[in-house]
């Protein structure tokens, strides 16, 4: 069974940078996988944050950016703000019809 | 753009529900859509795609069977018919829109809860 993984927490000082990764179990993530990134706060849906690797939802902040990195999908966080402490899920297509979410990053900002 | 959904609520074990989510503010039959569950204090979980046609539907594997997706592109509305729902089901279900396409979650819903419990 393919699984993917996040880190369970990271923490990240005011100003500072952070970068969240989103490993696959079966092997490397690469611009294939399409993979995107989203944020949810406690009772609110989730918002997508970037989709295809690094393309930036509309009104995403630019401290926001995706990558690929040591074969994992990678989200950094670029000057971070108060406001940015959520959790963040990665999700990766990883086959015909199947899309896997990773089980999330909680992020605190202190 | 706006994804309004409706039909959870409290359900025995083995009984069925079915959930809707209307679509406005964007050109519902042009986009494929999404269904993704969380389960109380767990992450997210990918449940079902439908085309923007109806013509093709995936499913998770913890489906096996039981759910249903569905859309009605003259009433801009998604559906998901649950049946045989055991306590696991238990989750917020929210509905998301892909665009063209695309692979991603673009807009989603406000989630509706499904409670299976005797």
């Amino acid at each position: 069974q393919t699984v993917v993984t996040q880190e369970p927490s990271f923490s990240v000082s005011p100003g500072g940078t952070v970068t969240l990764t989103c490993a696959l179990s079966s092997g490397s993530v690469s611009s294939r996988h399409f993979p995107s990134w989203y944020r949810q706060t406690p009772g609110r849906p989730p918002r997508t944050l970037m989709f295809d690797t690094n393309i930036r939802s509309p009104g995403v902040p630019h401290r926001f950016s995706g990558s690929i990195l040591d074969s994992r999908a990678a989200l950094t966080i670029t000057g971070a703000q108060a406001d940015d402490e959520s959790d963040y899920f990665c999700v990766l297509y990883v086959g015909v019809g199947v899309w896997l979410f990773g089980g999330g990053t909680k992020v605190t900002v202190l | 753009v706006q994804l309004v959904q409706s039909g959870g609520g409290v359900v025995q074990p083995g009984r069925s529900l079915r959930l809707s989510c209307a679509a406005s503010g964007f050109t519902f039959s042009s986009y494929g859509m999404h269904w993704v569950r969380q389960a109380p204090g767990k992450g997210l979980e990918w449940v079902a795609f439908t085309s923007y046609d109806g013509r093709n539907k995936y499913y998770a594997e913890f489906v096996k069977g039981r759910f249903t997706i569905s859309r009605d592109n003259s009433e801009d509305t998604l559906y998901l018919q649950l049946n045989s729902l055991g306590a696991e089901d238990t989750a917020l279900y929210y509905c998301a829109n892909s665009p063209g396409a695309r692979t991603h979650f673009d807009s989603w819903g406000q989630g509706t809860l499904v409670t299976v419990s005797s």
